[in-house]
């Protein structure tokens, strides 16, 4: 089946850095790339829908300065979360339209801004 | 708008007692419906779905039935595991994959 490989599953970085995560379709090709954050014991809260080829629609209130997300390939989409700071502190979860109208969701990165 | 809403956690149960996760939801027309299993640290795991009323999704023991009259897709397991403590979450999707709601979440523990 569908397969979104994530990366990395988990990053400490220092406040201020850049941190990027990955996500490929390992088998498939996704023109669409959707990135959630997760807090703790809360669902998940879609931040941004990426499109190959063309720019980001980012939800309200997300600051796409910050979060700047790049759908490079069919097969490729990334977060960058840059400037970070320890209220980014998170678990990120990217996920991809599958057949059927489910989605496929990659394992989740858990970021931890120091 | 759609929307999802599906019973508060936490929910604790002992092994092999009955399972219902209540789920309801708001949408024009005719959405699909899902549950989805999230273990700790993990990302989602499609656990079932139905795309049509009176479709009965299943999988590991796990059923659920949309149920158009009521709004509903209940979740149930007769015989409950310690495995599958976990979080499950009601979603729906309409329109081409691009507007899947999730509902808050239920979180799940089963003690031996």
């Amino acid at each position: 089946g569908a397969v979104v490989s994530q990366h990395p599953s988990r990053v400490i970085c220092k406040s201020g850095t850049s941190v990027k995560i990955e996500c490929r379709s390992l088998d498939f090709q996704a023109t669409t790339m959707f990135w959630y954050r997760q807090f703790p014991k809360q669902s998940l809260m879609l931040m941004a829908t990426s499109n190959e080829g063309s720019k980001a629609t980012y939800e309200q209130g997300v600051e796409k300065d910050k979060f700047l997300i790049n759908h490079a390939s069919l097969t490729l989409s990334t977060l960058t979360v840059t400037s970070a700071h320890p209220e980014d502190s998170s678990f990120y979860i990217c996920s991809a339209p599958g057949d059927n109208y489910g989605y496929t969701f990659g394992s989740g990165t858990r970021l931890t801004v120091v | 708008g759609n929307s999802v809403t599906q019973m508060e956690g936490p929910v604790t149960l002992s092994e092999e007692a009955f399972l219902t996760i209540n789920c309801t939801y708001t949408a024009t027309g005719y959405p699909s419906l899902f549950w989805y299993v999230q273990y700790p640290g993990e990302g989602l795991q499609l656990l079932l779905k139905a795309t049509k009323a009176d479709d009965k999704g299943s999988n590991k023991g796990f059923e659920a039935t949309y149920r158009k009259e009521t709004t509903s897709f209940h979740l149930e397991k007769g015989s409950v595991q310690v495995s599958d403590s976990a979080v499950y979450f009601c979603a729906l999707s309409k329109y081409n994959n691009n507007d899947m709601r999730f509902g808050a979440g239920t979180r799940l523990t089963v003690k031996p």
